[in-house]
């Protein structure tokens, strides 16, 4: 079956140190997203992109990077300049102007 | 003015009761909505798709109002299990984005 599949499940961070969550699809689709959610609050958008080796600055951009080497993929990663992290962090996938998004299980990442 | 607003609630209904969520949006041109679920600490996943006046599936019906700039989210007869946080996305202005609302809980109680 298709889907998108986001690893770890849970992921506890140290201070000053970069983590990196996996994001995989099948779906064929073309864009990709990352979001993170805070208690109570809605999705806010970190980075996306459409197509392979380019990617776009979201809203909340800053301490996070990402890459688009394959379609399939698309890695997040935490730096340690990201000072408040933990949150549940949403991979999201679509066809560029289809019909809706298909979300990831999502990562819940703990700074310890 | 958000692009997409939506009360938080939380609605607390009866089993069998009628409940109607709505969801403004700032972009006149979207031309499709979307409603979600998502249950605690869960992904959010499509519940329905907006394209024109309206769509409706089984319990849940979702309707569109240009004029006013919202959509609306009907469930009929709710049940315990429609206990969950409701998201509704629209597209975002000159991209093909989708932003999303902060989500309306509802709870439904026996």
């Amino acid at each position: 079956d298709g889907g998108i599949t986001q690893s770890p499940k849970y992921l506890f961070r140290k201070e000053g140190q970069n983590v990196t969550l996996s994001c995989e699809q099948n779906l064929n689709h073309d864009a990709m997203y990352w979001y993170r959610q805070d208690p109570g609050q809605g999705l806010r958008l970190i980075y996306y992109s459409q197509i392979v080796n380019d990617f776009q600055k979201g809203d909340i951009a800053e301490g996070y990077s990402v890459s688009r080497e394959k379609k399939e993929s698309f890695p997040l990663t935490v730096t340690s300049a990201q000072k408040n992290p933990t949150a549940f962090y949403l991979c999201a996938s679509s066809i560029i102007g289809g019909d809706g998004y298909t979300f990831g299980s999502g990562t819940r990442l703990t700074v310890v | 003015r958000k692009e997409v607003e939506q009360d938080p609630g939380p609605f607390n209904v009866p089993e069998g009761a009628t409940v109607a969520f709505n969801c403004t949006y700032s972009n006149s041109a979207s031309q499709s909505f979307f409603w979600y679920r998502q249950d605690c600490r869960k992904e959010p996943k499509l519940l329905m798709s907006v394209y024109s006046s309206g769509n409706e599936d089984g319990r849940f019906t979702a309707q569109l109002n240009r004029a006013s700039q919202y959509i609306s989210l009907l469930i009929r007869d709710s049940k315990l299990s429609d206990s969950a946080t409701y998201l509704c996305a629209a597209p975002s202005y000159n991209t093909d984005k989708l932003i999303f609302g902060t989500g309306t809980r509802l709870q439904v109680f026996p």
